[in-house]
This record gives C-alpha cells, sequence and structure tokens, in this order.
C-alpha cells in the first residue's frame, strides 16, 4: 500500500463546477498538508498548505483535512478553464528535525468551457 | 518564496551518455532536492543536497548513477549518468521555506529527459 493514494483521474468538468479533489494516507505522523498545482511543462506550485486538522479557504480554493479519517480534499469553486492542470496532494512529518514530503500520484483536471 | 531557474528545460539523449543538470536559485539555501517525476507517477525524491557536504540518497537512488554536486548555497548540478530509456523522466530541483521547519517547497520548471 502506497503512503499517500490520489485518484489520477483525469477528472473533466464543465466551466463554473465545484471540483473535489481528495488524497488518502497511511501514516498518521502526518502534519502538514498541501496542494500543488502543475501546469504542462512547468514544475509544481505551492496552492495550499494546512497545519493539522480543519479547513483553511484562499479565494476559491478550500483545502480540508480530516486527520482521524486520513483524509484531505482540495475544492475548487467557480472552476475556470485556467484551473486546468494537475493536482498533487502532499505531506510530511518532522522527523529527526528534516522534513521529507510524500507526493500523491496527482489528479489531472481539465475545465472545458 | 524561491525563484528557482533550472536548464536545460529538455533534451533528448543517446542511451549510455550522461546529462548534467544545473539549479540555480535566486537565494541563499541550505538544502536543495532533485526529484523525478516519471510519467503517472508520485514525485519521488533522488537526493538531498547540502552546501560542503556529500548528498543524501534516498532507496534505489545511488551517487554512481546520480552524482549531485552543491559548490554554494545557490547553485547544484545532477548528472544522470550512463543513460537508458528507463531515465526517461522529468527531473526536478527543489529548495524548502516556510516556517521554522522549512516544510513548504518550491520547483524549479523541471528538465524533461528522452532518452533514446
Amino acid at each position: 500500500q502506497k503512503e499517500v493514494e490520489q485518484d489520477p483521474g483525469p477528472l473533466s468538468v464543465p466551466e463554473g463546477a465545484i471540483v473535489s479533489l481528495n488524497c488518502t494516507y497511511s501514516n498518521s505522523a502526518f502534519q502538514y498538508f498541501m496542494w500543488y498545482r502543475q501546469y504542462s511543462r512547468k514544475g509544481p506550485e505551492l496552492l495550499m498548505y494546512t497545519y493539522s486538522s480543519g479547513n483553511k479557504e484562499d479565494g476559491r480554493f478550500t483545502a480540508q483535512v480530516d486527520k482521524s479519517s486520513k483524509y484531505i480534499s482540495l475544492f475548487i469553486r467557480d472552476s475556470q478553464p485556467s484551473d486546468s492542470a494537475t493536482y498533487l496532494c502532499a505531506m510530511s512529518a518532522i522527523s529527526g528535525g528534516y522534513n521529507k514530503l510524500i507526493f500523491g500520484a496527482g489528479t489531472r483536471l481539465a475545465v472545458h468551457p | 518564496s524561491a525563484v528557482i531557474s533550472q536548464k536545460p528545460s529538455r533534451d533528448i539523449c543517446q542511451r549510455g551518455t550522461s546529462l548534467t543538470i544545473q539549479c540555480q536559485v535566486d537565494s541563499q539555501v541550505t538544502m536543495m532536492f532533485w526529484y523525478r517525476q516519471q510519467p503517472g507517477q508520485s514525485l519521488t525524491l533522488i537526493a538531498t543536497a547540502n552546501q560542503g557536504s556529500e548528498a543524501t540518497y534516498e532507496s534505489g537512488f545511488v551517487i554512481d548513477k546520480f552524482p549531485i554536486s552543491r559548490p554554494n548555497l545557490t547553485f547544484s548540478t545532477l548528472t544522470v549518468s550512463n543513460m537508458s530509456p528507463e531515465d526517461s523522466s522529468i527531473y526536478l530541483c527543489s529548495v524548502e521555506a516556510g516556517t521554522a521547519f522549512n516544510e513548504k517547497l518550491f520547483f524549479g520548471s523541471g528538465t524533461q529527459l528522452s532518452v533514446l
């Protein structure tokens, strides 16, 4: 079993839809949870960052962490064609003062006009 | 945040040759990371490069295949040696920044490598 599981998609939605992206994980020591967005032929860029459980909102994006279920989500409201990208979840735990990120495989999202 | 310049952006190489990828950061950073991103798979950490010391390699990666240099606090190189088609992948350098534990990673735009 992988430490982080993420549905690879692809996910295709119409413009304006609400998108839900999800990851599950097995390591209960994870404390930091991140979502990265990666456009084609570009490196991943940090989109959302959450420490421990709870919700965090930034514009049209909401990140949720449920540590009891080992489940994290990213919601995109009013999705736009410019949101078309691969979304990678990532998480980490502090180990000996060093922070190693574990990534999901990424979900490809296509938002069509 | 950090601005990371990586080059080349892409290359097509012959089997058995080597390619060196360069990574330049616009600020001094303690640790730089090299990742591999194979199609449809997670980003996989190859090694961690600290300035002034040997790189630390993850399981499955060895120095002879992926030698790394870290001559100063803003620059690193990764060499993919004796390449085979299985090395075709995107290679990414990254640095960390953030709060007390530097838990956020920033990435370069990657090097798309194709080995024939």
